[in-house]
């Protein structure tokens, strides 16, 4: 059973555009959101994250929307470049002495045209 | 951010023989070290968890005496394939997670091809 279910699996968008990919989840306990940045050949980097005691968080050029009630998150990268081309991965967990496993949607391939 | 290493980069063998693969975490201690595996154009698969100087918790469906995992200090775990086969070529990546912390670190990944 898939947890975290992410979408686009890819996107296209011109340089200066908005890149959103979405995230939903199922296990109400999860409490920790993170989004990883992959390029080829490379593990993942993390780029922000976000608890659900907020709604937005904001880094730079990048963005995590949360909603809580409709268990969804999603990611923007604002003024797209072609450098931010790569696979994005969100992620849960739940924050306790298990270890703190990550769950990880599918992955979304961006790619920015220049 | 925290600094978490892997060695080697990337390895060929052939089939029926073991590979190790380090993962150092530079600059933290890593209470907690996670192993994935990642197949071409897909996610991160979760193969194993281990908690320093403890045994590792596999994931149901990973073979706990072909995945070896060994977690014996703050910094360094290692995962041995053992007996390798064409099937278990694939991108392995470790990561790390610092007691009280929430966020892990991965590093840069272990190519591995089984010929």
């Amino acid at each position: 059973q898939q947890q975290v279910k992410q979408s686009p699996q890819s996107l296209i968008v011109q340089k200066g555009g908005i890149s959103i990919i979405n995230c939903a989840y199922e296990n109400t306990a999860f409490d920790y959101f993170p989004w990883y940045q992959q390029f080829p050949g490379k593990g993942p980097a993390l780029l922000i994250a976000i608890r659900p005691d907020v709604s937005e968080k904001k880094e730079g050029r990048f963005t995590i929307s949360f909603n809580k009630s409709a268990k969804q998150f999603s990611l923007h990268i604002m003024d797209s470049q072609p450098g931010d081309s790569a696979t994005y991965f969100c992620a849960a967990s739940t924050l306790n002495n298990a270890g703190n496993m990550l769950t990880f949607g599918g992955g979304t391939r961006l790619m920015v045209k220049p | 951010g925290a600094v978490v290493s892997q060695h080697p980069s990337r390895v060929i063998c052939k089939s029926g023989t073991s590979v190790k693969i380090e993962c150092r975490s530079l600059d933290f201690q890593a209470t907690t070290m996670f192993w994935y595996r990642q197949f071409p154009k897909q996610s991160l698969m979760l193969m194993a968890t281990s908690n320093e100087g403890s045994k590792a918790t596999y994931e149901q469906g990973v073979e706990k005496d072909k995945f070896l995992i060994n977690h014996a200090s703050l910094t360094l775990s290692t995962l041995t394939v053992t007996s390798a086969h064409p099937e278990d070529s694939s991108f392995y990546i470790c990561s790390a997670r610092a007691g009280g912390h929430e966020t892990q670190y991965f590093g840069p990944g272990t190519r591995l091809l089984v010929l």
